[in-house]
Order: structure tokens, then sequence, then C-alpha cells
């Protein structure tokens, strides 16, 4: 059975960069075929998609995200990686990582989610 | 890119059924067949549902099915239960190798 888990800072200053990793255990993150994701949720609001990488490193973002956003792969701890530069109060939101299994928007492992705020 | 449209409210009895719609362009939705829908119930992560319009993931209730018409895909519930009550997410492939989310449905079971 899969399992993701969020792991950071649950507070960010603005204008610092929110980092997060996601540990995925339960099979490999190299295994293929996959596209690792992350995906927040405002307070009460709906869920906006972040962006997610492809095993062999290729990266797609949210236009309205990617001038800000970078996500990493680390095959060797079985991890991936969220940094979001330059935050501000706007950013304060549950994250979660997940897994994409068709690369359209099939997520079907989430991790249980991580609220960052964003606050001085 | 917008968000994707759907009701912001649903509501049903017991054993009845409800459709949720989402709409969205011939960018998205209408351009291909990767909509996936989504149920979240408080203070829980989001679970998958229906996956590329029609398919159910191994171990979600056959009460629920997917479907498209040009730019607007539907949710629906059929035999409808207490434990439905949640809100629902839809998302779609979009160009440009990015994806979008609908922006939720509040589902109430009356």
């Amino acid at each position: 059975q899969v399992q993701l888990q969020e792991s950071g800072p649950g507070l960010v200053k603005p204008s610092q960069t929110l980092s997060l990793t996601c540990t995925v255990s339960g099979g490999s993150i190299s295994s293929g075929g996959y596209y690792w994701s992350w995906i927040r949720q405002h307070p009460g609001k709906g869920l906006e998609w972040i962006g997610y990488i492809y095993d062999s490193g290729s990266t797609y973002y949210n236009p309205s995200l990617k001038s800000r956003v970078t996500i990493s792969i680390d095959t060797s701890k079985n991890q991936f990686s969220l940094k979001l530069s330059s935050v501000t109060a706007a950013d304060t939101a549950m994250y979660y990582c997940a897994r994409d299994l068709c690369g359209g928007g099939c997520f079907d492992y989430w991790g249980q989610g991580t609220l960052v705020t964003v606050s001085s | 890119q917008s968000a994707l449209t759907q009701p912001a409210s649903v509501s049903g009895s017991p054993g009845q059924s409800i459709t949720i719609s989402c709409t969205g362009t011939s960018s998205d939705v209408g351009g291909y067949n990767y909509v996936s829908w989504y149920q979240q119930h408080p203070g829980k992560a989001p679970k998958l549902m229906i996956y590329d319009v029609t398919n159910r993931p191994s171990g979600v209730s056959n009460r629920f099915s997917g479907s498209k018409s040009g730019n607007t895909a539907s949710l629906t519930i059929s035999g409808l239960q207490a434990e439905d009550e949640a809100d629902y997410y839809c998302s779609s492939y979009t160009t440009s190798n990015t994806l979008v989310f609908g922006g939720g449905t509040k589902l109430t079971v009356l």
C-alpha cells in the first residue's frame, strides 16, 4: 500500500521560501509512469494544482505560480519536494502531495496534508 | 487558466440520484478524456472517485459514475447515502501539460 507523508515548517515568514518534502513509502518513487504532484487548498476554499514532476525529472507547473515554484525529486530517499519562493499571506494553505497515475489528474494516493501559515 | 465551473451546492434525499456538472472549455474538459472526480470529507484529503471521465478505481462504489458531453463532464451518484455527504471536485487536463480543478460542490443529503 503506497503512502505519502508531507513534512516541513508549519510557519513561514513573508518573502521567505516555503519548503516541503513528501516521503513515499510502500513503493519506489522511480518505479515508473507516475507524476508526483503538489496540490494546495486555501482555508475553506477549493483545490489548486501547483505542479508535478515525472520520474524522468520533467516538471510542469501551474502558470499562475510558475515563476515561484520548483519541484524536485530525490530517488535515493524516495522523496519529492516543493519550494515556493517569495511567499505572502495568500500562500497560507493546506498543502498536499499526491501521486498522479495518468498525468491527467488521476490522483490516486494523497498525503494527509500539512498546513502552512505565512505570517511574521 | 480558469477554474472549471461547478454548482456551489446540490442536495438529495437518501436513495435518490443526483448529478454534479463540471463545465470547462475545448481546451480542457472538451479536449481531453482526462476528467477526474474527487470526494472530500471535512478535515480529510480528497479521494479519487472517477478518472478518465468514466473509470472507477478499485474499491469505489458502482453508485458513482461519470460521463462527458462536449465541454461538460458530470458525476452521478445513485442510491444516495448519508455517507456521500461531502465536497466534490472535478479536475481536467489542459493544454500545455497543466491541470485545473473545479471550484467544488457541496453535496447535502437531506
